[in-house]
């Protein structure tokens, strides 16, 4: 199957800080990619829609100013979490969408805030 | 809004032996699709079997197969001749299909293979 990465794995940053999530598709074009953030033992949750060249479509309760979507190309999308604080610290999820609607994952983004 | 209900926090089975996972969904669309990933300790996300709301046949994929209930919104996982390589958390998702992409995941199972 398709092969999504993401980058970094892991990442520890102090509070305050913004932390950049890259997703990147690697054999195959993507005009459509989704963040999901999954707390410990429990479920991912759809955060937003990435389209290539447009703006990201957010989910009810997620804050768009705290993390930033861009799509520049339709291989890499990348999450920016502004200001980071304790209680962003998750695992982030992107997936990433072909052009026969078959969706394949990324491995996945550990943050820990201090 | 669609919600996706997984009752069973954790499951275990006999290696060999057969289990059934039990999903149920709300939703009023009449175009969907319903899947199956499993997550293993390593995190990566994986298909595991995919069904479309407007098709009658149960999928099969392997040792895996699904009870697709639509009537009654339910949607049960069967993993036959169950592999140590099976144990992982396994989510149901559901999909409109005016909004391809967007999954929408249950709390998930996690399933345990016994030797």
């Amino acid at each position: 199957g398709a092969v999504v990465s993401q980058h970094p794995s892991r990442v520890i940053c102090k509070s305050g800080t913004s932390v950049k999530i890259e997703c990147r598709s690697l054999d195959f074009q993507a005009t459509t990619m989704f963040w999901y953030r999954q707390f410990p033992k429990q479920s991912l949750m759809l955060m937003a829609t990435s389209n290539e060249g447009s703006k990201a479509t957010y989910e009810q309760g997620v804050e768009k100013d705290k993390f930033l979507i861009n799509h520049a190309s339709l291989t890499l999308s990348t999450l920016t979490v502004t200001s980071a604080h304790p209680e962003d610290s998750s695992f982030y999820i992107c997936s990433a969408q072909d052009r026969v609607n078959e969706q394949f994952f990324g491995p996945g983004t550990r943050l820990t805030v201090l | 809004a669609q919600t996706v209900t997984q009752s069973q926090p954790e499951m275990s089975v006999q290696e060999a032996e057969t289990v059934t996972l039990s999903c149920t969904y709300d939703t009023s669309e009449n175009n969907y699709y319903l899947f199956w990933y499993k997550q293993p300790p390593s995190r990566q996300m994986i298909l595991v079997i995919r069904q479309e709301a407007y098709k009658q046949q149960n999928a099969t994929e392997n040792r895996f197969s699904v009870n697709f209930q639509k009537a009654a919104k339910s949607f049960s996982l069967k993993i036959s001749d169950s592999q140590l390589g099976d144990t992982a958390m396994y989510f149901c998702a559901f999909m409109r299909g005016s909004t391809l992409g967007r999954l929408y995941f249950g709390r998930g199972t996690q399933l345990t293979v016994w030797p």
